[in-house]
């Protein structure tokens, strides 16, 4: 079956260490997203890719970093230099171009900073 | 920029009631406006999905409605049931941004 994957579901981290968070679609989607989430603050966008080796910066990307090296894949990194990292991460995915941009989310990744 | 408000922030109705969810938006100028159900600590689901040239779509006992001209979108859900429970966003595609989430609406039906 066609769909995201997102691993691991649970994360937890010291205070100074970077982190990955992986994501896989097998959707041949074009589009691909990362977003957090926190308590009362909605879904805030962090990264966006619309084609393979080209990103662009969302809304809170300061801390993060991404990679999209291939269609299938787009991982983030959670930086040290992200204060205050601990929430609720989702990827998503969608065909490219405007007019029916449905997208697609994977199940998760919760992140505890200790 | 797009904002994206939805109230109330949390409703809690006995069974077998309808119910609507709020959606209002600052920018007309969209694509399409979806509305997804999201379970505590899982991802988003999609419910519908409305082009900007459609007033509604229906899926089963749900019903979204958009009006541009007034900025706003609602989801109509019939008959509730405890299964229903759940936080409803929606989210709004225009310009050259992606999505654009309100904040949800956590929806308790009562047995």
């Amino acid at each position: 079956d066609g769909g995201i994957t997102q691993s691991p579901k649970y994360l937890f981290r010291k205070e100074g260490q970077n982190v990955t968070l992986s994501c896989e679609q097998n959707l041949n989607h074009d589009a691909m997203y990362w977003y957090r989430q926190d308590p009362g603050q909605g879904l805030r966008l962090i990264y966006y890719s619309q084609i393979v080796n080209d990103f662009q910066k969302g809304d809170i990307a300061e801390g993060y970093s991404v990679s999209r090296e291939k269609k299938e894949s787009f991982p983030l990194t959670v930086t040290s230099a992200q204060k205050n990292p601990t929430a609720f991460y989702l990827c998503a995915s969608s065909i490219a171009g405007r007019g029916a941009n449905v997208l697609t989310f994977g199940a998760g990744s919760r992140l505890t900073v200790l | 920029k797009q904002e994206v408000t939805q109230i109330p922030a949390a409703l809690s109705v006995p069974e077998g009631e309808n119910l609507v969810l709020n959606c209002s938006f600052t920018d007309s100028a969209i694509y399409n406006l979806q509305w997804f159900r999201q379970d505590p600590g899982k991802g988003l689901t999609s419910l519908l999905l409305i082009q900007s040239s459609q007033r509604e779509q229906t899926s089963g006992r749900l019903n979204a409605s958009l009006d541009k001209s007034s900025g706003r979108s609602t989801l109509y859900i019939a008959a509730s049931q405890p299964g229903d429970s759940a936080t409803y966003l929606c989210a709004l595609l225009s310009g050259n941004t992606p999505l654009v989430f309100g904040k949800g609406t956590r929806l308790s039906v009562i047995a």
